[in-house]
């Protein structure tokens, strides 16, 4: 099972601040790499594929990067509608394997 | 516009069973791979279960293997999740997912979920 490891866990950080946000795997693979984001009480939502190809309606600010076993998500300028929960996913092997979360607050 | 909305949960005991259903519309649904993904309270999101579009190929998470079974009737455009055996540790909001391309194992859309809770 490839183990996927964010962090940190937590990120705190202004509106208009740079957030990055680190995924590791614990087996090397190409890109196959999905990055969602989860609001309390709702959905994930897909943000990122490919690690580093934006989905349908995800704001610019938004960019991933990465490959083999370490990947970023960058929000590039912080705002208050951020704060949320950040999920790394891979679906280089089966299972599919999550990381624990990067949960990123607005100061 | 795409929707998965499921439906079946609730509280029961240990040992017993639930089916859950998700209901799909806005899209063809017999050309996507589906599949269910929890996330027990507080915790993280974990992988479940999948079915290919012609739900002949399914897979499973070590956890529930031999005890659920997902399935799907595209004449309904509904996947269902049968789960046997509950666990106090099955505990966890249930979501439906459709999988973005037959070739890539990420999710593009996610039903808001149903709670399943077992306990005594």
């Amino acid at each position: 099972e490839v183990v996927m490891t964010q962090s940190p866990a937590t990120l705190s950080a202004s509106p208009g601040e740079r957030a990055t946000l680190s995924c590791r795997a614990s087996q090397s693979f190409s890109n196959n790499l999905a990055w969602y984001q989860q609001k309390p009480g709702q959905a994930p939502r897909l943000l990122i594929y490919d690690a580093s190809i934006r989905a349908t309606a995800i704001p610019a600010r938004f960019s991933g990067t990465g490959s083999r076993t370490e990947f970023t998500l960058t929000i590039s300028s912080l705002q208050s509608e951020d704060s949320a929960v950040y999920y790394c996913q891979q679906y280089s092997a089966w299972p599919l394997t999550f990381g624990g979360g990067t949960k990123v607050e607005i100061k | 516009e795409m929707q998965l909305l499921e439906s079946g949960g609730g509280l029961v005991q240990p040992g017993k069973s639930l089916r859950l259903s998700c209901a799909a519309s806005g899209f063809s649904f017999n050309n996507y791979a589906m599949g269910w993904v929890r996330q027990a309270p507080g915790k993280g999101l974990e992988w479940v279960s999948a079915v290919t579009g012609s739900g002949t190929g399914t897979d499973y998470a070590d956890s529930v293997k031999g005890r659920f079974t997902i399935s799907r009737d595209n004449s309904k455009n509904t996947l269902y999740l049968q789960m046997n055996s509950l666990r106090v540790e099955d505990t966890a909001v249930y979501f439906c997912v459709k999988r973005r391309a037959a070739a890539a194992g990420d999710f593009d859309y996610w039903g808001q979920g149903t709670l399943v809770t077992i306990s005594s």
